[in-house]
């Protein structure tokens, strides 16, 4: 039982290029989250998805895109990243929206020079 | 004014000490209170929850939340140098998980 996985683990990108985020969770969650970690800002939320099909905006979703391919994938996508997307990215994954205990992967370090 | 302050530290105590990490809030709707611990260069991993008011026990945490104060502790007895980590807050009121707002952590270190 991995619990909820992230691909890369690390990742260095040039200012407008592409990429995208894997997430994935074996414990058949519902519900599933991207944050990114910023120095003195604590977890901000990106997207969310409340169930597979769904998509929704959180606080910061300017320069994402995501995609709910399944009940256990989700993934983030930056069509062209800017530095100010540097950050450690976070996938997690709750039983449903009503169930407040979310789950963490381990978080990619992205770094756009 | 954030929703939710949380003084990051550092915080530095000898082992076997007893430590509490605190959390002040806003916004009165909220009922859901959780801290995590995240090592470093790790995902959170959630430790305690709570909801509502009234503590919550699991062997050396104690998670306390006063409501009216609009303040949460957790309480850490005995304390080793494997919970050298960062302390996250988090609570949300019942609009669903997707609400979670998140303290910036309080960097805790436990010396041998």
């Amino acid at each position: 039982n991995a619990g909820v996985t992230q691909t890369p683990k690390f990742q260095v990108l040039k200012t407008g290029q592409s990429m995208t985020l894997q997430c994935a969770q074996d414990m058949n969650h519902n519900s599933m989250y991207w944050y990114r970690q910023d120095p003195g800002m604590g977890l901000r939320l990106i997207y969310y998805s409340a169930s597979e099909g769904t998509t929704d905006k959180g606080e910061v979703p300017n320069g994402y895109n995501v995609s709910r391919l399944n009940k256990r994938e989700f993934s983030l996508r930056l069509e062209s990243a800017a530095p100010s997307q540097t950050s450690v990215y976070f996938c997690a994954s709750s039983i449903t929206l009503d169930r407040y205990e979310q789950y963490f992967g381990p978080g990619t370090r992205l770094t756009v020079t | 004014q954030k929703e939710v302050e949380q003084d990051p530290g550092p915080l530095s105590v000898p082992e076997g000490a007893i430590v509490s990490l605190n959390c002040t809030y806003s916004n009165s709707a909220f009922q859901y209170f959780m801290w995590y611990r995240q090592y470093s260069r790790k995902g959170p991993e959630l430790l305690m929850y709570t909801y509502s008011s009234g503590n919550k026990e699991d062997g050396r945490f104690t998670a306390q939340v006063d409501k009216s104060s609009k303040y949460i502790s957790l309480f850490i007895r005995d304390s080793q140098p494997s919970d050298s980590a960062t302390y996250l807050c988090a609570m949300s009121d019942p609009g669903g998980a997707q609400k979670l707002v998140f303290g910036q952590g309080t960097r805790l270190t436990i010396n041998p």
